[in-house]
């Protein structure tokens, strides 16, 4: 099973850039890498998805190398509504063709002002 | 459109006694999750369905834990008897599809305190 690997917190300003990169050096062919966010007392939101090179949407970028053993999520400008914990998943696709989500601690993301 | 609703928001009890989870998938998912989240931690996956059938319940434990999906629509969550460490967010969630790639929209969560 694909193993990911992030940082367990990160710290940024309002208006700042922020990149959380995620490791996940044993990723299959058939596996895709998603981003969730989740506030206090919610569910994980799903952020942003992909499978290499790069994805945008109106809330982030995915950015994954050739090898896809990494993958980095861009947070433009963010502001204190920003402040979260970020999960990097790599979906497991086992026969059957079902996928399973593996959680691993996630990035806790601060934003101050 | 309605997201995944789950009842009670919050539950405590006794070690020992019993509790059930509900949960309303959005329209038209056939796929329903239900994850084990303990504080400080990212979700964990207890069982996993397809409609009314069980696709993975590996980490589920089977001594205590019990789900069901009548119909392929609602689900129901239930632990008889709960034990201190069962104290967790119970959420559950739903999507259209299995494969890759899917998005899983997540309720927000049954918070479980065991005394």
């Amino acid at each position: 099973l694909a193993k990911t690997t992030q940082p367990i917190s990160m710290d940024s300003y309002e208006g700042q850039e922020v990149n959380i990169t995620c490791s996940h050096n044993n990723i299959a062919t058939n596996d895709y890498i998603t981003w969730y966010q989740q506030f206090p007392s919610q569910g994980p939101r799903f952020i942003i998805q992909g499978y290499k090179t790069k994805v945008t949407n109106e809330v982030a970028s995915l950015f994954i190398p050739a090898d896809r053993k990494s993958s980095t999520l861009s947070l433009p400008r963010v502001s204190l509504s920003d402040t979260a914990v970020y999960y990097c998943l790599v979906g497991v696709f086992y026969s059957g063709g079902y996928n399973k989500l593996i959680f691993g601690a996630g990035t806790r993301l601060a934003v101050h002002p | 459109e309605a997201g995944v609703a789950q009842s009670p928001r919050y539950k405590i009890i006794e070690k020992r006694q019993s509790v059930a989870f509900w949960c309303n998938p959005i329209s038209g998912h056939a796929t329903l999750y239900w994850y084990q989240q303990i504080l400080g931690q990212g979700p964990k996956l207890l069982i996993q369905f397809q409609n009314n059938g069980v696709v993975d319940d590996s980490q589920l434990p089977k001594d205590r834990f019990s789900a069901e999906r009548l119909k392929g629509v609602d689900s129901t969550l239930k632990i008889q008897p709960a034990k201190l460490e069962d104290s967790a967010v119970y959420l559950c969630a739903s999507s259209l599809r299995t494969g890759n790639p899917n998005e899983q929209f997540f309720g927000p969560g049954t918070r479980l305190t065991v005394l």
